[in-house]
Formats: C-alpha cells, structure tokens, sequence
C-alpha cells in the first residue's frame, strides 16, 4: 500500500460547483498536510495546509483533516474555471530528521463555464 | 527575485548519452529536491539535499547522481540516458526537509529516444 492514496480523476464540474478531493495515508507520524495546485505544464505551488486535525478556510477553499480516519479532504466553494488543474495532496512529519514531502498522485479538475 | 530556476527547459537526448540539468534558487533555502513527474505516477522524489555539503537518495535513484554545487545551487546528472527516463523533473527548495512549503522551478521537458 502506498504511504498516500488519491484519485486521479480526471474529475469535471460546471461552474458554480462545489468540489470534493480527497487523500487517504497509511502513516500516522505524518503532522502537515498540504495541498498543491499545478496547472498544465508548470510546477506545483503551494495552496494551503493544516496542522495536525482541523479545518482551515482560505477563501473559497476549505482543507479538513480527520486523523482518525487517515483521510483529508479540500473542498472548493463557488468553482471556477481559473480552478482548473491538478491538486497534489502532499504530507510530512516535519520532526523526523532527513525527511521529504510525500505526495499523492494528483487529481485533475476541470470546470466548465 | 527569480524563486527556483531551471535549464534547459527542454531536451531531448539519444540513449546512451549524458546531461545535466541545472537548478538554482535565490531564496537562501537550506534544503533542496529533485522530482520526475509521469503520468499515473505523481511526483516521485529523486534525490534531496536536506543542506549544503549533504545529499540522500529518494524513492527512485536508480541512473540519476546529483551535486550540492553550493547553497544556491543543485544539479542533476543522467550519466547514461535510457527511454525510461522520459519525464518532466521539477527541482524544488524549502526552508529545511519536511517544512511544509516547497518551491517548485518550472521543469525540464526531458524526452530520450
């Protein structure tokens, strides 16, 4: 089993839409949980990220994190075209030495106007 | 303030031949990354260097060695090519390994026939 599960999609909605996407991770050291956007044919940037369990709103998107369950969650409220792209949910255990970010595949998102 | 830079943006290479790919970042990160990204696959780690004078193998170092140049800069070298290092590979930096923000240069386009 890979340490960070998430579906690919591709996943399409209309404009105005909310949008669900989703990570499953099998290490429970992992603290930070982070989520990337990357659009077509550039490199990923970072869009937020929670500490340990909780909710965290920016805007239009709200992160959540359920720690029992292992599963973390980005909602976008109101989606928009400019939306379109691939989120990469991504994990670390900051206090481990010589560690890196974990990342998930990525799902792509495409909203329609 | 450039971020992480990246040369060349594209390339494509023979089996069998060599190159190097060039990365530099003028944020005065301590820790930086090499990723190759392929379709179904996500971004898989290549290489990191959590400092300056340290380097550590990744999830896939198999053909790949790096160089610490100095604290701005890491480099990656493909000694002999093969097809199935046809990939986009992104360098990235952070502040340390395992912080939660990472950023990513643009990527080389990397096609080897």
């Amino acid at each position: 089993q890979k340490e960070v599960e998430q579906d690919p999609g591709p996943l399409s909605v209309p404009e105005g839409a909310i949008v669900s996407l989703n990570c499953t991770y099998s290490n429970s050291a992992f603290q930070y949980f982070m989520w990337y956007r990357q659009y077509s044919r550039k490199g990923p940037e970072l869009l937020m990220y929670t500490y340990s369990s909780g909710n965290k709103e920016d805007g239009r998107f709200t992160a959540q994190v359920d720690k029992s369950s292992k599963y973390i969650s980005l909602f976008i409220r109101d989606s928009q075209p400019s939306d379109s792209a691939t989120y990469l949910c991504a994990m670390s255990t900051p206090n481990q030495a010589g560690t890196a970010l974990i990342f998930g595949k990525g799902t792509t998102l495409s909203v329609s106007s | 303030n450039a971020g992480v830079t990246q040369t060349p943006k594209f390339q494509v290479l023979k089996t069998g031949q060599s190159m190097t790919l060039q990365c530099a970042q003028d944020m005065n990160h301590n820790s930086m990354y090499w990723y190759r990204q392929d379709p179904g696959m996500g971004l898989r780690l290549i290489y990191y260097s959590a400092s300056e004078g340290t380097t550590d193998k990744g999830e896939v170092p198999n053909g790949y060695n790096v160089s610490r140049l100095n604290k701005r800069e890491f480099s990656l070298r493909l000694e002999s090519a093969a097809p199935s290092q046809t990939s986009v590979y992104f360098c990235a930096s952070s502040v340390r390994t395992g912080g939660v923000e990472q950023y990513f240069g643009p990527g080389t386009r990397l096609t080897v026939t």
